[in-house]
């Protein structure tokens, strides 16, 4: 059957095209989620977030899908730009206080003109 | 209103040296978080501080490693007698913090510090 959320670590696509980069989270307490691109020598860069309440949310050109059923969470990028180039990487929160974030394996996302 | 703030954003240490690494939170934060990236990998956390308090240092080394956010002035991560193992990114991400909204508590990310060990 189909492998819902499978991961890949590169994705390349042509400027316009939208782009779907998949996470699966790890947690099935964590209730917060955000995702992060990241620059060549950069630091994260927070993009759009949800919380586990939700299942969809959309921000500029940005739309964050969460399934909690399968544990996964995924960030569609309506026509990609070169300067969507970069490595994004998807973020959990734990369901407690004090909480740190534990981060996903990063796709380097490419677009090509 | 500046970002986060770390410096030295490179920073080359001989083995057996030591490793200060800086961070100012963003303006009006007062939660201070360490990360560690290694080459090609993803962030991994390794300690969560409050003005004075270190809350969750369940990520670091149990050698070696400190941290500290004084009353005043950055938040330190000290590395003692640095090996080659120790050569990463260190990144510093600052929230405001509310018990209101955890969405208020998104984290944000500086430049980061790239430490070498020859």
């Amino acid at each position: 059957g189909e492998s819902v959320g499978l991961h890949l670590p590169t994705l390349s696509v042509q400027e316009g095209d939208n782009s779907i980069i998949n996470c699966a989270y790890s947690n099935s307490a964590s209730d917060y989620f955000i995702w992060y691109k990241q620059e060549s020598g950069k630091g994260p860069q927070f993009i759009i977030d949800i919380r586990s309440n939700m299942d969809k949310r959309q921000g500029q050109r940005v739309t964050v899908l969460l399934n909690k059923t399968v544990k996964h969470l995924s960030l569609q990028i309506a026509a990609t730009q070169p300067g969507d180039s970069a490595v994004y990487f998807c973020a959990e929160t734990l369901n407690q206080a004090g909480t740190a974030l534990i981060f996903g394996k990063g796709t380097t996302l490419s677009v090509s003109s | 209103n500046a970002g986060v703030m770390q410096n030295p954003r490179h920073l080359v240490r001989r083995r057996g040296q030591e490793a200060r690494l800086r961070c100012s939170p963003m303006k009006g934060h007062s939660h201070v978080y360490w990360y560690r990236q290694l080459p090609e990998e993803g962030l991994k956390f390794m300690v969560y501080l409050q003005k004075e308090n270190i809350i969750d240092e369940s990520g670091m080394p149990k050698e070696r490693f400190s941290a500290e956010f004084p009353k005043e002035g950055p938040s330190i991560l000290r590395i003692q007698q640095v090996v080659r193992g120790d050569s990463a990114a260190y990144f510093c991400a600052s929230s405001p913090r509310s018990n209101r909204d955890r969405a208020l508590e998104t984290q944000y990310f500086g430049p980061g510090t790239r430490l070498l060990v020859l």
